[in-house]
């Protein structure tokens, strides 16, 4: 079956910029979670949703980051005047159930480059 | 706070020979412990996972990893290594007490096979 997909995969942008990156989680999967990934470093979390809303947000640098997922499938991570600090690969991940024993399957994950 | 710590950057190891990648944990509650691995421009791949029950855990391609309550450990093994099990591992933790469902890596330890 289809695993998890990010798009785009890469992503340039100029600061200040509004972006947008998108993941589709594994079908039937009711968790779904976001990481940042800088270079040369593990990932880390970003925020966490059980169904349509968000369970846990505390990972999310500061206001300009915000991530929806309306219909509890599909997710939108979605970041206001990005600053250079923003760049990093931006992983998508989601897993079965309340998701407390299961393990999360990622996505390729999106590049984002902010100039 | 959950922590885990990665101490070595690279490991690096003949074909043949057994591989070793470490990994230490600190959490308040119950430890959850994955291993994942990352290959060149993909994403994370899950490994193996312990939740509970025997300390000694078995996962994909060969990998297995030894849970040791008192050292707060989870080093992952693998008898005889190969050319293609190169790549970038990671240890994660969950702590359900303290930090719900999201998961806490290390910085990663890059494992590099010669043949």
């Amino acid at each position: 079956g289809a695993g998890v997909s990010q798009t785009p995969s890469n992503k340039v942008t100029e600061k200040g910029k509004y972006v947008e990156l998108r993941c589709d989680p594994i079908s039937g999967h009711t968790a779904l979670y976001w990481y940042r990934q800088s270079l040369g470093q593990g990932p880390e979390f970003l925020i966490y949703f059980q169904g349509t809303g968000a369970a846990d947000d505390s990972g999310l640098p500061n206001d300009r980051f915000f991530a929806v997922r309306p219909e509890g499938s599909v997710s939108t991570l979605k970041i206001q005047r990005t600053e250079r600090g923003d760049s990093a690969v931006y992983l998508c991940a989601s897993s079965q159930g309340q998701g407390e024993y299961n393990e999360q399957f990622f996505g390729p994950g999106t590049r984002l480059t902010v100039l | 706070a959950q922590s885990v710590a990665q101490p070595e950057d690279q490991v690096n190891v003949a074909e043949g020979n057994p591989l070793t990648v470490k990994c230490t944990y600190s959490v308040s509650g119950n430890p959850y412990l994955f291993w994942y691995v990352q290959y060149p421009n993909r994403g994370l791949q899950f490994l193996l996972k312990y939740i509970t029950g025997d300390n000694l855990v078995k996962g994909s391609y060969g990998f297995e990893a030894e849970f040791n309550k008192s050292q707060t450990s989870f080093h992952l093994k693998k008898p005889s290594a190969l050319v293609s099990d190169s790549a970038l591992y990671f240890c994660a933790v969950r702590d359900m007490i303290a930090a719900g469902n999201k998961l806490t890596f290390g910085g990663g330890t890059r494992v590099l096979v010669k043949p």
